[in-house]
């Protein structure tokens, strides 16, 4: 298997921009989960996905993100308008079940916003 | 409520020395514990985990974790460090019930 993907894996923009973040999970996984890692606050978890449905959102910071789940082998973690705090890395990852088995990480996006 | 403790930031170890790093949960069901590690500029990787069965745990790359269920513990340990182990070491603990948790994370430096 290829592993989970991202893209883009690097992201530049303006503020008041949109940005979209791209994720295929792992064939068969029925968990997609969006995190985002800064120096300042580590690892957060933005958003849990079990069978393409939302189950938590609280980690979204504002009504500026959002994400998607269309499908089994696709989401989508969209900002708009972009903000320069917004600056951080990316993560998706999946896995068959959310508690009992090891996430799989992507490489990441890292995005920064001037 | 369940989390993760992780003692220490900032780890240093000398080349060859032991590696211990120290990750304490909370938790009122048995959990499943993990251990993930961060290289830079790239995402977290399994290097363990603990679900049911023998406490003692081995992982990739040596590293190992013994769950103590008397002092909520999932510690991880190598015998002796290498350069290549230098990264961020993640523990993270599973509850059931969408329950998930990361710790903040080890930042682990292996001095020639």
């Amino acid at each position: 298997d290829a592993g989970v993907i991202q893209s883009p894996r690097h992201e530049v923009t303006e503020m008041g921009q949109e940005v979209t973040l791209r994720c295929k999970p792992i064939s068969g996984h029925n968990s997609l989960f969006w995190y985002r890692q800064t120096m300042m606050r580590g690892l957060e978890l933005l958003i849990y996905f079990n069978n393409n449905v939302p189950i938590d959102d609280s980690g979204m910071p504002e009504d500026r993100f959002s994400a998607k789940m269309p499908n089994a082998s696709f989401s989508t973690l969209k900002i708009q308008p972009s903000e320069p705090r917004d600056s951080a890395v990316y993560f998706c990852a999946s896995s068959l079940d959310r508690t009992t088995y090891e996430q799989y990480f992507g490489p990441g996006t890292r995005l920064t916003v001037t | 409520a369940q989390s993760v403790t992780q003692l220490g930031s900032h780890v240093s170890v000398s080349e060859g020395a032991l590696v211990l790093l120290r990750c304490n949960y909370s938790s009122s069901v048995p959990p499943y514990l993990f251990w993930y590690v961060q290289y830079p500029n790239q995402g977290l990787q399994l290097l363990l985990k603990y679900t049911t069965g023998a406490t003692l745990v081995k992982g990739i790359n040596g590293f190992e974790a013994e769950f103590k269920k008397s002092e909520t513990s999932f510690h991880l340990t190598k015998p002796s460090a290498h350069m290549s182990d230098a990264a961020e070491y993640f523990c993270a603990v599973g509850t059931g019930g969408n329950q998930f948790y990361f710790g903040t994370g080890t930042s682990l430096t292996v001095i020639p």
